[in-house]
């Protein structure tokens, strides 16, 4: 079946630093690609998300772009923030009888130092 | 519009004790799914629905039972706890359109089996 897998964490950075998290999928069709990312003690939230290869996805100074020939879909953003530390996943969505899934990575830690 | 909520929020059971979570949806989607979250190994799915009545088995669907009687319902149901179940669950709606089929999450509930 499908599968992500994304770079291993924790990931820990200083405040302004370049981000970049690893996400590489393996996939029978064309998926939709997603990252989610958790804060503390809270459910998974959409950050960015694309539909086809090329598409660049971008939210709150993150970007992501689906790159089609190298499978992957790493998440990028100039310069992080305290406010950043959280819990990010890579996903694809797949179809699979008849019903529309998610498949996740197993997700990165990221901690971002003043 | 609350989105996607979760009851209970925390939750101590002692092996062999059964309970139900519930997640309730507000946005009309069709498809409903559940998930369960532990270190290190991402978000995996548990049952998943496609529509009012109608239920189907994920990942990890063992010692699980799920019901959705009422669209808007989705029900997990642990009917003799193990310490194995001891996991972070969430619950997560979409609506099939559009193409992108990003999911919407609640914020979860903890639950330990002692």
């Amino acid at each position: 079946g499908d599968s992500v897998t994304q770079m291993e964490g924790p990931v820990t950075l200083s405040e302004e630093a370049f981000l970049t998290i690893n996400c590489t999928y393996t996939a029978t069709g064309y998926p939709s690609l997603f990252w989610y990312v958790q804060y503390p003690g809270e459910g998974l939230q959409l950050l960015l998300k694309a539909t086809k290869a090329d598409d660049k996805g971008s939210n709150k100074g993150f970007e992501a772009t689906y790159r089609k020939e190298t499978t992957s879909f790493h998440l990028e953003k100039g310069s992080v923030q305290v406010s950043d530390s959280a819990v990010y996943f890579c996903a694809l969505s797949e179809r699979d009888q008849g019903a529309q899934k998610l498949v996740f990575g197993q997700g990165t830690r990221l901690t971002i130092n003043p | 519009n609350a989105g996607v909520t979760q009851t209970p929020k925390f939750r101590v059971l002692k092996t062999g004790q059964s309970m139900t979570l519930l997640c309730a949806q507000d946005m009309n989607h069709e498809y409903m799914y559940w998930y369960r979250q532990d270190p290190g190994m991402g978000l995996r799915l548990i049952h998943y629905s496609v529509g009012e009545g109608t239920t189907a088995k994920g990942e990890v669907p063992d010692g699980y039972n799920v019901s959705r009687l009422k669209k808007q319902n989705f029900l997990l149901g642990l009917e003799s706890a193990a310490p194995s179940q001891t996991s972070v669950y969430f619950c997560a709606s979409t609506q099939p359109a559009g193409g992108s089929y990003e999911q919407y999450f609640g914020p979860g509930t903890r639950l330990t089996v002692t």
